[in-house]
């Protein structure tokens, strides 16, 4: 398997733009995560799913930031408008299930900056 | 929510030596991980170690589940092992720790 595909793996964009994050997470696995990841305030969950079905999105900073799991091969990150303090690296990951043993494999991120 | 903190922050070592990391969390979890994010950002799985001992070449990590710790150890460290150090813990989702800085110079 590929790994857990994410893109763009670079955005710049302006402020009040738009912005789509968008990952594949890898085949069969159940849990999909996002993340963002700062220096103030290192890796957060944002938002994750399960089964495509979002479980818990209480990390979402604001109502600008939406996630969608259309099926289980794809989900996207959407930023509307986009703002200077979401400059961000961005994650994801995807878990076959939940339990003992398991493990959470991550993509390479999408570096994000808005000017 | 349950805390999961690193220590040392940050960790400085001359190629060769040893060093050991901790992460102590505050309620009990299903299962850990540690991650190493190397200099260009990628998160690279090292050991998922709900409880007691593996080892993975030079690496080595302990979970202590009822006292709520686990340890990474890295012996003879090299300069490619410079990152940051991440353990996260699984509760009903995945909880990063604070994170650990280590540069290995020659």
């Amino acid at each position: 398997d590929a790994g857990v595909i994410q893109s763009p793996r670079h955005e710049v964009t302006e402020m009040g733009q738009e912005v789509t994050l968008r990952c594949k997470p890898i085949s069969g696995h159940d849990y999909l995560f996002w993340y963002r990841q700062t220096m103030m305030r290192g890796l957060e969950l944002l938002i994750y799913f399960n089964n495509n079905v979002p479980i818990d999105d209480s990390g979402m900073p604001e109502d600008r930031f939406s996630a969608k799991m259309p099926n289980a091969s794809f989900s996207t990150l959407k930023i509307q408008p986009s703002e200077p303090r979401d400059s961000a690296v961005y994650f994801c990951a995807s878990n076959p299930w939940w339990g003992e043993n398991t493990e959470a494999f991550f993509g390479q991120g999408t570096r994000l900056t808005v000017v | 929510g349950i805390q999961v903190e690193q220590s040392p922050p940050d960790l400085i070592l001359q190629e060769g030596a040893n060093s050991t990391l901790r992460c102590n969390f505050s309620d009990s979890v299903n299962n850990l991980q540690w991650f190493h994010q190397n200099p260009w950002g990628q998160l690279i799985n090292l050991f998922y170690i709900p409880s007691g001992t593996k080892q993975n070449g030079r690496l080595s990590a302990t979970t202590v589940a009822t006292e709520r710790y686990s340890l990474l150890y890295i012996s003879s460290s090299q300069t490619t092992d410079s990152g940051v150090y991440f353990c996260a813990v699984h509760t009903d989702k995945l909880i990063f720790g604070t994170g650990t800085r280590l540069q290995v110079f020659p």
